[in-house]
């Protein structure tokens, strides 16, 4: 069945360091692969997705992710953090049917000034 | 800008009453969801509709009914509601195919007591 899996429930990091936030998949073939980020008392906003390609995909707010099939991995990056994006970040997996997306549990995302 | 629009925001109930949640998109979209959101379990999909006059189940439909009204409404109806069912709910919309970006409303905050 398929899986995702966000190792880190919280991440703390200073303002202005890089950032990674990990997602590791189980699908049998390439799936469809997404990462979005929910602001405190907001839905979910897409952040970006890769569907095939070039496996370096840049999103929204200068965020990217690199999708790695050896390590079944799609782990979201930044290279300067800002308080701003303090929020809860999601990968999500789809896979066979038309409407299902697998969600991981979520990642929190803490900003120390 | 309305995108995806839900009601209420926020509401308790007593264990036993009903109560729907309304849900409606301005962006033409055919598939519409219904979500929950607990902590540390992601988003779980309650159910789908693919087009209008359609709905599927999703993972965890029990104790829930949806109805499409037409293409733009989607509402989900909790008939007798259990403390289990305290979450924040998430209604949201894309075009067909898993492809597509899922835009979110901004979340109703159920609690049952």
């Amino acid at each position: 069945a398929q899986s995702v899996t966000q190792p880190d429930i919280h991440i703390t990091v200073s303002e202005g360091a890089s950032l990674e936030l990990r997602c590791n998949y189980s699908y049998g073939a390439t799936p469809y692969l997404f990462w979005y980020v929910q602001s405190p008392g907001q839905g979910l906003q897409l952040l970006l997705k890769y569907f095939s390609g070039d496996t370096l995909v840049q999103g929204i707010k200068g965020f990217e992710a690199e999708f790695k099939r050896s390590q079944s991995s799609f782990n979201l990056r930044k290279p300067s953090v800002h308080w701003s994006d303090a929020a809860e970040y999601f990968c999500a997996v789809g896979a066979g049917s038309n409407y299902q997306l697998i969600w991981g549990a979520g990642t929190k995302l803490i900003i120390k000034p | 800008n309305a995108g995806v629009t839900q009601t209420p925001k926020f509401q308790v109930l007593k264990t036993g009453q009903s109560m729907t949640l309304q849900c409606a998109q301005d962006m033409n979209h055919n598939s519409m969801y219904w979500y929950r959101q607990d902590p540390g379990m992601g988003l779980r999909l309650i159910y789908y509709s693919a087009s209008e006059g359609t709905t599927d189940k999703g993972e965890v439909p029990n104790g829930y009914n949806v109805s499409r009204l037409n293409k733009r409404e989607f509402s989900l109806r909790l008939e007798s509601a259990a403390p289990s069912q305290t979450s924040v709910y998430f209604c949201a919309s894309s075009g067909t195919g898993v492809r597509n970006t899922i835009y979110f409303g901004e979340g109703s905050w159920l609690t049952v007591v």
